[in-house]
């Protein structure tokens, strides 16, 4: 499994575009880019996947370079609700089970 | 609604005592997990399922069991040989295993033993 390196937190204000990179030197060929975002004492939820170039959904955007060796989510005009942990996972297609979430990046968005 | 239901929300239980944490899904998936989160940690799996009658240990499986005899439920157990029970359960489904394969997860059980 492709081990992932994100920062522990960030801070962001109402409005701003806020972009979080993930590091994944090891990432195999079949590896994909799933990003969850997790609310205080709830479960995570999925916001986006790649596998390479550029994804959007109208939550946000990841941004894939050629090597694949990093990720960056994007989301843009953040407000209040966007405060959550955001994790960076990493894995084969047909992994069995085991995907690993990390401490994640504590984003904080501030009035 | 089709979602991902885990009761109770807080469950307290004194040292020693064995605890079963409910997890029920109606969305048709395969796949159920069991995951453990510790305060500011991520989430660490304990056991998973791919199908009906069958599962497989996860990173941490020690002193917890779990059975899957119907597709919807996937009740976890706590025994008294868990040595640091008290956490944060969550548990998912997806249609599959593997990373392509969404997982929804429910509210959690926060779980403190004294």
């Amino acid at each position: 499994l492709a081990k992932t390196t994100q920062p522990i937190s960030m801070d962001s204000y109402e409005g701003q575009e806020v972009n979080i990179t993930c590091s994944h030197n090891n990432i195999a060929t079949n590896d994909y880019i799933t990003w969850y975002q997790q609310f205080p004492s709830q479960g995570p939820r999925f916001i986006i996947q790649g596998y390479k170039t550029k994804v959007t959904n109208e939550v946000a955007s990841l941004f894939i370079p050629a090597d694949r060796k990093s990720s960056t989510l994007s989301l843009p005009r953040v407000s209040l609700s966007d405060t959550a942990v955001y994790y960076c996972l990493v894995g084969e297609i047909r992994s069995q089970g085991n995907l690993i979430f990390g401490k994640g990046t504590k984003l904080s968005v501030k009035p | 609604d089709g979602g991902i239901t885990q009761s109770p929300k807080y469950l307290f239980r004194k040292e020693g005592q064995n605890v079963t944490l409910s997890c029920e899904q109606n969305l048709n998936h395969d796949a159920m997990y069991w995951y453990r989160q510790d305060p500011g940690q991520g989430l660490r799996l304990i056991y998973y399922s791919q199908i009906v009658n069958d599962f497989q240990k996860g990173d941490i499986a020690e002193g917890y069991s779990v059975s899957r005899e119907k597709k919807e439920s996937f009740p976890l157990t706590v025994t008294s040989a868990q040595k640091n029970p008290t956490a944060f359960y969550l548990c998912a489904s997806s249609m599959g295993t593997g990373i392509t394969y969404e997982q929804y997860f429910g509210p959690g059980t926060r779980l403190t033993v004294t």
